[in-house]
């Protein structure tokens, strides 16, 4: 599995647009990148998952440059509730494969 | 998305007795779930693969007669973690994945063990 580095923690204000890039030198061409974010004592939770250039939802965006060597993960206008720890992680197609989790990047967002 | 439970949410045990910890997939025939174990301030470490049916893929370093893993149905996967030490007080998370390589993953299971 790809290795990720992430910055292992950032903060911000609320209202404020929060961008997270993970780098990812190795990933492979099958490899999706998918982002998890956790609160503490709880199970991590899917975000958003992309394979190249940009996909949003509801929550987030995931920005991919063509090379897909590394990614962004934007929070638009945060809330004190996003506080958390956010995971990106490299990963193939098949169903079953297993994640390898990295250090994750922890997400203070204050008023 | 997948929707998955876990019991006991957290459980206190003395050194030395066995836990068992169930994790169900509510709406969704898990052909495989994975365990991870977090320590404090730590990310998730997968610990082992469950696979329905058959014996589950332990991680290195991980030992498969302390951690034993039963995964009888498409629903239920169970850890067992026995005779248990203090130094095995963890979270423990299980996982499903979906049909777009994406994973959910159970509330988790505090165990303390005295």
């Amino acid at each position: 599995l790809a290795k990720t580095t992430q910055p292992i923690s950032m903060d911000s204000y609320e209202g404020q647009e929060v961008n997270i890039t993970c780098s990812h030198n190795n990933i492979a061409t099958n490899d999706y990148i998918t982002w998890y974010q956790q609160f503490p004592s709880q199970g991590p939770r899917f975000i958003i998952q992309g394979y190249k250039t940009k996909v949003t939802n509801e929550v987030a965006s995931l920005f991919i440059p063509a090379d897909r060597k590394s990614s962004t993960l934007s929070l638009p206008r945060v809330s004190l509730s996003d506080t958390a720890v956010y995971y990106c992680l490299v990963g193939t197609s098949n169903s079953g494969y297993a994640l390898n989790f990295g250090k994750g990047t922890s997400l203070l967002v204050t008023p | 998305g997948a929707v998955v439970s876990q019991h006991p949410s957290r459980v206190i045990c003395k050194s030395g007795t066995s836990v068992k910890i169930e994790c169900r997939s509510l709406d969704f025939q898990a052909t495989t779930m994975f365990w991870y174990r977090q320590f404090p301030k730590q990310s998730l470490m997968l610990m082992a693969t469950s696979n329905e049916g058959s014996k589950a893929t332990y991680e290195q370093g991980v030992e498969k007669d302390k951690f034993l893993i039963n995964h009888a149905s498409l629903t239920l996967s169970t850890l067992t973690v026995t005779s248990a030490h203090p130094e095995d007080s963890s979270f423990y998370i299980c996982s499903t994945s979906g049909d777009l390589n994406e994973q959910y993953f159970g509330p988790g299971t505090r165990l303390t063990v005295t």
